[in-house]
């Protein structure tokens, strides 16, 4: 059964805290993607990275890190610099123009 | 900037009515256009990709249409059900760059 999970689906966070938000697919796809959803907005590009061991900066990765050691996995790591983190996470990876999404991730900041 | 709009943010509609959503881009230099759904507190379905060079994609009672050079979109739905209560987001691939819309929330009432 293929597809995208995230884990976990909800998150708490204490000030402070660093928290990694997971992301695997078995879809066997070359690029993948974080994006933060925040209410009436549209989704935002954190990070993203279209091969193993090489990922770009997108619109607002101030405060977040991610990796890329495995094609099947792409975790992102909330750090205690991201001042407003609380938001909806979603994943995805892209093949041939479509993108396929997880099931998010909800960061709710304590 | 590329932006990506969305008009109404919100629709109300009875059951079994023919519905609009409709979605602007300020740069037309995409590489094709996904619209999604989402469910509350889920993550994106696909519901229709078109290619920069067509006009119009189908499936089932969604047809969603693209007119590039004025910078447009539209998802009609047809004969809508209670089931169809959703977000809308339409999404637009430059490059390697996806910009989305804010959506548009829809409700059918029975």
């Amino acid at each position: 059964d293929g597809g995208i999970t995230q884990s976990p689906k909800y998150l708490f966070r204490k000030e402070g805290q660093n928290v990694t938000l997971s992301c695997e697919q078995n879809l066997n796809h070359d690029a993948m993607y974080w994006y933060r959803q925040d209410p009436g907005q549209g989704l935002r590009l954190i990070y993203y990275s279209q091969i193993v061991n090489d990922f770009q900066k997108g619109d607002i990765a101030e405060g977040y890190s991610v990796s890329r050691e495995k094609k099947e996995s792409f975790p992102l790591t909330v750090t205690s610099a991201q001042k407003n983190p609380t938001a909806f996470y979603l994943c995805a990876s892209k093949t041939s123009g479509f993108q396929f999404f997880g099931p998010g991730t909800r960061l709710t900041v304590l | 900037k590329q932006e990506v709009t969305q008009i109404p943010a919100a629709l109300s509609v009875p059951e079994g009515e023919n519905l609009v959503l409709n979605c602007s881009f300020t740069d037309s230099a995409i590489y094709n256009l996904q619209w999604f759904r989402q469910d509350p507190g889920k993550g994106l379905t696909s519901l229709l990709l078109i290619q920069s060079s067509q006009r119009e994609q189908t499936s089932g009672r969604l047809n969603a249409s693209l007119d590039k050079s004025s910078g447009r979109s539209t998802l009609y739905i047809a004969a809508s059900q209670p089931g169809d209560s959703a977000t809308y987001l339409c999404a637009v691939r430059y490059n390697n760059d996806m910009r989305f819309g804010a959506g548009t929330r829809l409700t059918v009432k029975p």
